[in-house]
């Protein structure tokens, strides 16, 4: 199994512009979360997805979208692209339900916008 | 609102020593605890999960600890080793139902000294 990956590694945006951050993960697990790594802060929800079609804001969503139209792929849109949005940016997958479900991360992505 | 605190920031030992890293979290209504280990510029690598209900889960030289009723949780490194230099995060998992998101700390950075 590949896990849970992430394309691409590394981005640099001009303000305004958008992009997508894809995901991907090959363990047929339910549940999807992006998260948003910055110094000082620790690790902050943005979207998540319980299933295919199914998704919810998590903790700091605001110009980000996310869809999810197969188990399998989970893509985080930025709409247009601001500096506060310069983070790495994590993509987990976990079975659903259950108390016992480990969360798997992906490598991450380093944006930066300028 | 859920917080998890990491002490301490950063800690520095020399190649032998046993040591012990600290989380704590204010709201003990958890599912499960969740020891993560992060490589400079990589992603999150999982260590342990413990169940809300066990006292602790052990791997080779890890063993991590919960005490759910006074919000901490410890993890215990035997005999560190230089490639065990990276920085240590604590996460919990809440939620009602369906989906129970990731609460992190911010970190606890080891570095192991040869």
């Amino acid at each position: 199994n590949a896990g849970v990956t992430q394309t691409p590694k590394f981005q640099v945006l001009k303000t305004g512009q958008s992009m997508t951050l894809q995901c991907a993960q090959d363990m047929n697990h339910e549940y999807m979360s992006w998260y948003r790594q910055d110094p000082g802060m620790g690790l902050r929800l943005i979207h998540y997805s319980v299933g295919a079609g199914i998704t919810d804001q998590g903790e700091v969503p605001n110009g980000y979208n996310v869809s999810r139209s197969t188990t399998e792929d989970f893509p985080l849109r930025l709409l247009s692209a601001a500096p506060s949005q310069t983070s790495v940016y994590f993509c987990a997958s976990s079975y659903s339900g259950g108390r016992n479900n480990e969360q798997f991360f992906g490598p991450g992505t380093r944006l930066t916008v300028l | 609102k859920q917080e998890v605190t990491q002490i301490p920031a950063a800690l520095s030992v020399p190649e032998g020593e046993n040591l012990v890293l600290n989380c704590s979290f204010t709201d003990s209504a958890i599912y499960n605890l969740q020891w993560f280990r992060q490589d400079p510029g990589k992603g999150l690598t999982s260590l342990l999960l413990i169940q809300s209900s066990q006292r602790e889960q052990t791997s080779g030289r890890l063993n991590a600890s919960l005490d759910k009723s006074s919000g901490r949780s410890t993890l215990y490194i035997a005999a560190s080793q230089p490639g065990d230099s990276a920085t240590y995060l604590c996460a919990v998992r809440q939620g009602d139902t369906g989906f129970q998101k990731l609460v992190f700390g911010t970190g606890t950075r080891l570095l192991v000294s040869p």
